[in-house]
């Protein structure tokens, strides 16, 4: 079982519409987690942390649920510049990052 | 903008060779990372250092090497390249402290043939 999981997609959505995902990570004592965008060929640059309280900026949410060991991203009314991959990232106290494979976000006009 | 760059961004060469890849950066971080990411899959660790002089293999097994001599600098050479070592190779650093954000730089895709 990998470390970090996500849904590949590819995700599919009209311009405007709601879009989220979910990751779930398997180390219980993760400690820090966030949301990195990657764009095609591109490197990768971060989106947001996640807060155990969860966390707004902008149209974009991201929730931490611990007892269940996964957190999400909600975009509100998406726009075609958000079409990307998104990365859901832990770390394990050490300062290492551990990337999931990356949900792909294609928007459509 | 990171200030964090890579040399080259493109390189094709033949198995055998001996290859450096080049990474700077100029705000002065003391964490730097190397990542191989092929298309459509995760980024893996394969280096990292926390300093001068410091060094350390990451998750994924890499026939590399890297080196620390100076902050700003963390180069990484393959001795005799294979097909094998075909990807994307993403070099990031952060300040210290932390987990603070990794910031990319814009890789090098290599190909061997």
């Amino acid at each position: 079982r990998k470390e970090v999981e996500q849904d590949p997609g590819p995700f599919n959505v009209p311009e405007g519409a709601t879009v989220a995902f979910n990751c779930t990570y398997s180390n219980s004592a993760s400690q820090s987690f966030f949301w990195y965008r990657q764009d095609c060929r591109k490197e990768p640059k971060l989106l947001m942390s996640v807060y155990s309280s969860g966390n707004e900026d902008g149209r974009f949410t991201a929730q931490l649920n611990r007892a269940s060991q996964y957190i999400s991203l909600l975009i509100r009314d998406s726009k075609l510049s958000d079409s990307a991959t998104y990365l859901c990232v832990v770390t394990y106290g050490n300062e290492k990052l551990t990337f999931g494979t990356g949900t792909r976000l294609t928007i459509i006009p | 903008e990171a200030d964090i760059y890579q040399t080259p961004r493109y390189l094709v060469i033949g198995t055998g060779k001996k290859i450096t890849l080049e990474c700077s950066q100029t705000m002065g971080h003391d964490k730097m990372y190397w990542y191989q990411q092929d298309p459509g899959m995760e980024l893996h660790l394969i280096h990292y250092s926390y300093g001068v002089n410091s060094t350390e293999k990451g998750d994924l097994s890499s026939e590399s090497t890297v080196s620390r001599i100076r902050t700003e600098h963390f180069p990484l050479t393959l001795e005799s390249a294979r097909p094998s070592h075909t990807s994307q190779y993403l070099c990031a650093s952060s300040q210290p402290g932390g987990p603070y954000e990794q910031y990319f730089g814009p890789g090098t895709r290599l190909t061997v043939t």
